[in-house]
């Protein structure tokens, strides 16, 4: 069964730095994208990122350009997200996901995500 | 402001028939990418429910159902039941943006 698992909720203060993480089981790690999807207290999905864990190729949506970091390592099969300092803006429940994804002389196109995590909760309060 | 567009809300009553709107724009669903919908229960992680615009994973109940014309795409939801009641949200792909979500359908079952 293919499945990611998330590391628990974290509280953190303003300023402070982040790494959580998204480990993948019952797949080859290596060899398929993984996402991150930020949803905002009471709010919608947004679509922050994804990379390739063979050979770290990193993709930022341009509102999340700059803002946080994504990684993986590959031997422990485990992607993260992180942050240098944190914001009280950063509050919020943090997915990854697989995404489905298509190749073409174009370049890559992303599609569905399935599974997901089961999420992360991060809080970040004076 | 998200690029697709939902509408905030919907219902129905049990045993009815609902859709839910997704509207995109040419560098989206209008240029050809697919759309996809997720079901999110409350306190819980979303879940596929339709991708490449109208397939539906395995376990899914047929009562849900996937459709795009242009720029939109629409979930349908038939034989309503209580369990139902969940937030609904369409996903595409933006040629300048990369991936995109709708903004959130609440589906109440009165």
């Amino acid at each position: 069964e293919v499945q990611l698992v998330q590391s628990g909720a974290e509280v953190k203060k303003p300023g402070e730095s982040l790494k959580i993480s998204c480990k993948g089981s019952g797949y080859s790690f290596t060899s398929y994208w993984i996402g991150w999807v930020r949803q905002m207290p009471g709010k919608g999905l947004e679509w922050m990122g994804i990379i390739y864990p063979g050979d770290s190729d990193t993709r930022y949506s341009p509102s999340f350009q700059g803002q946080v970091t994504i990684s993986a390592d590959k031997s422990i099969s485990t992607a993260y997200l992180q942050w240098s300092s944190l914001k009280a803006s950063d509050t919020a429940m943090y997915y990854c996901a697989r995404p489905s994804y298509y190749y073409d002389s174009s370049g890559y196109y992303f599609r569905w995500f399935d599974p997901w995590g089961q999420g992360t909760l991060v809080t970040v309060s004076s | 402001q998200s690029v697709l567009t939902q509408p905030p809300s919907v219902s129905g009553a049990p045993g009815q028939r609902v859709t839910i709107s997704c509207t995109g724009s040419s560098s989206n669903i209008g240029a050809g990418y697919d759309v996809h919908w997720y079901q999110q229960l409350p306190g819980t992680a979303p879940k596929l429910l339709i991708y490449g615009n109208s397939n539906r994973p395995s376990g899914v109940p047929d009562r849900f159902s996937g459709s795009k014309s242009g720029t939109s795409a629409s979930l349908a939801i038939s034989g309503l039941q209580a369990e139902d009641e969940a937030d609904y949200y369409c996903q595409s792909y933006d040629s300048s943006l990369g991936g995109v979500f709708g903004g959130g359908t609440k589906l109440t079952v009165l």
